[in-house]
């Protein structure tokens, strides 16, 4: 069956553009998740949707970065007035949730972020 | 805080010979353990949890991870390494109860299997 896709794959933004990334999980996963990877980095936690709920936005770096679910399928990150430091690949991973899951998250590929 | 330590940067094997990738956390309680590859290029790929019960867990491609409480490790193994293993592995821990299993990851461990 189809993965987790993200889009765009590559994005280049000027410095304090507005850019917005998708992000489609697999039919049927409860929950979604988003996180920032830094080049030779680990990923790093972002924030958690359980259906269109936003629960945790605790990784969430500055006011800046904004993250939405609306009818608990698709997402987007939104990143307002892009920095330098914003460049990373941004991976969204999503889970089918609850005990019977295992809790194992499935990754998609990517936006490779980059601010001039 | 909470962390996830590999502390080899790189693993350089020979082809046929075993391997092991390295793994300890400092998370408390009791939490779900992950190990990934990342292929160039390609997304994250899991190939292996630890949840509950048997210390030793078999995954994808003829890995197995062990399990050791009282050392919080996680060590990656394999028994026989393929050229084709060649690529970039994370471990990650989920210390969270519920369904907001967010991972915290580790730096990574490039692996080079030469043939």
């Amino acid at each position: 069956g189809a993965g987790v896709s993200q889009s765009p794959r590559y994005k280049v933004a000027k410095r304090g553009q507005d850019v917005a990334l998708r992000c489609d999980p697999i039919s049927g996963h409860v929950s979604l998740f988003w996180y920032q990877q830094a080049l030779g980095q680990g990923p790093e936690f972002l924030t958690y949707f359980q259906n269109e709920a936003q629960l945790d936005k605790s990784g969430l770096p500055s006011d800046r970065f904004f993250a939405e679910r609306p009818e608990g399928s698709v997402s987007t990150l939104k990143i307002q007035r892009t920095q330098q430091e914003d460049s990373a690949v941004y991976l969204c991973a999503s889970s089918l949730g609850g005990s019977r899951s295992g809790y194992e998250q499935y990754f998609g590929p990517g936006t490779r972020l980059t601010v001039t | 805080a909470q962390s996830v330590a590999q502390p080899e940067d790189q693993v350089n094997v020979a082809e046929g010979n075993p391997l092991t990738v390295k793994c300890t956390y400092s998370v408390s309680g009791n939490p779900y353990l992950f190990w990934y590859v990342q292929y160039p290029n390609r997304g994250l790929q899991f190939l292996l949890k630890y949840i509950t019960g048997d210390n030793l867990v078999k995954g994808s491609y003829g890995f197995e991870a062990e399990f050791n409480k009282s050392q919080t490790s996680f060590h990656l193994k394999k028994p026989s390494a393929l050229v084709s293993d060649s690529a970039l592995y994370f471990c990650a821990v989920s210390p969270n109860a519920g369904n907001n299993r967010k991972l915290i990851w580790g730096l990574g461990t490039s692996l080079a299997v030469n043939p």
